[in-house]
């Protein structure tokens, strides 16, 4: 299994505004993977990072609005950029257990209102 | 096209009652894993189980089951004498088979289980 730490767990922020959440893994992984889940809905996978090279982004996500950083193989980061009350999600960075196994660990989620 | 359903919007039971969690599921695919997941208040997903398509035994861990079904298509999930920790909302979820990507797996709409003293 993996422990996956990320930061900030909740915050408030004003409409505008740009928030970067931070994802720390306690061993090497190739892939990290982005997702957003909106208040009482499922996972959306929002990007597919990979050391060394750019995010990957799922149909309706972009890389102007979700920045993406992966400068090694145990960290990444996800700003969500102009905020607006739209972005008001639980925010989860999330590694594969195993190859092709399909198995998820996830951290415990970044919790965004935005005002 | 893959597709992972789960009809209880929420759930309320009285501790000590078992009670069972809906998954039905739609794909193409011969070969696939299922897995459901459990995600507390804290926020973060926990992972309860995998199960191969074929792989049809029940299996069974402590107070939890798992009923896999593939003739209709359904992988339920039952919680046995239930307890106010397992209040959480629990995800179903599908993947093909041989796919290294998470990009692939489909989660279900999630259950939200309440379990009151």
């Amino acid at each position: 299994s993996a422990v996956i730490s990320q930061k900030p767990s909740r915050d408030i922020c004003q409409r505008g505004t740009s928030l970067t959440i931070q994802c720390q893994v306690d061993s090497q992984v190739t892939m990290m993977f982005w997702y957003r889940q909106q208040p009482g809905q499922s996972l959306t996978l929002i990007a597919t990072a990979n050391q060394g090279s750019e995010a990957t982004y799922e149909s309706g996500f972009v890389i102007d609005k979700f920045p993406i950083s992966r400068p090694n193989l145990t960290f990444s980061t996800l700003t969500v950029s102009n905020m607006s009350p739209e972005d008001s999600s639980i925010y989860l960075c999330s590694v594969e257990g195993g190859l092709n196994t399909g198995e998820l660990f996830f951290g415990e989620g970044s919790r965004l209102t935005v005002l | 096209a893959q597709k992972v359903t789960q009809a209880q919007t929420e759930i309320s039971v009285v501790e000590k009652e078992d009670v069972t969690l809906d998954c039905v599921y739609e794909t193409r695919d011969t070969t696939y894993y299922l897995f459901w997941y459990k995600q507390p208040p804290s926020g973060e997903l926990v992972f309860l189980i995998r199960r191969n398509s074929f792989d049809e035994q029940n299996e069974i861990s402590g107070r939890y089951s798992w009923n896999f079904q593939k003739s209709t298509s359904s992988f339920n999930f039952t919680i046995t004498a239930s307890q106010v920790v397992d209040s959480a909302v629990y995800f179903c979820a599908l993947i093909q088979t041989g796919y290294s990507s998470a990009s692939k797996i489909i989660f279900g709409s999630g259950t939200r289980l309440s379990i009151r003293p």
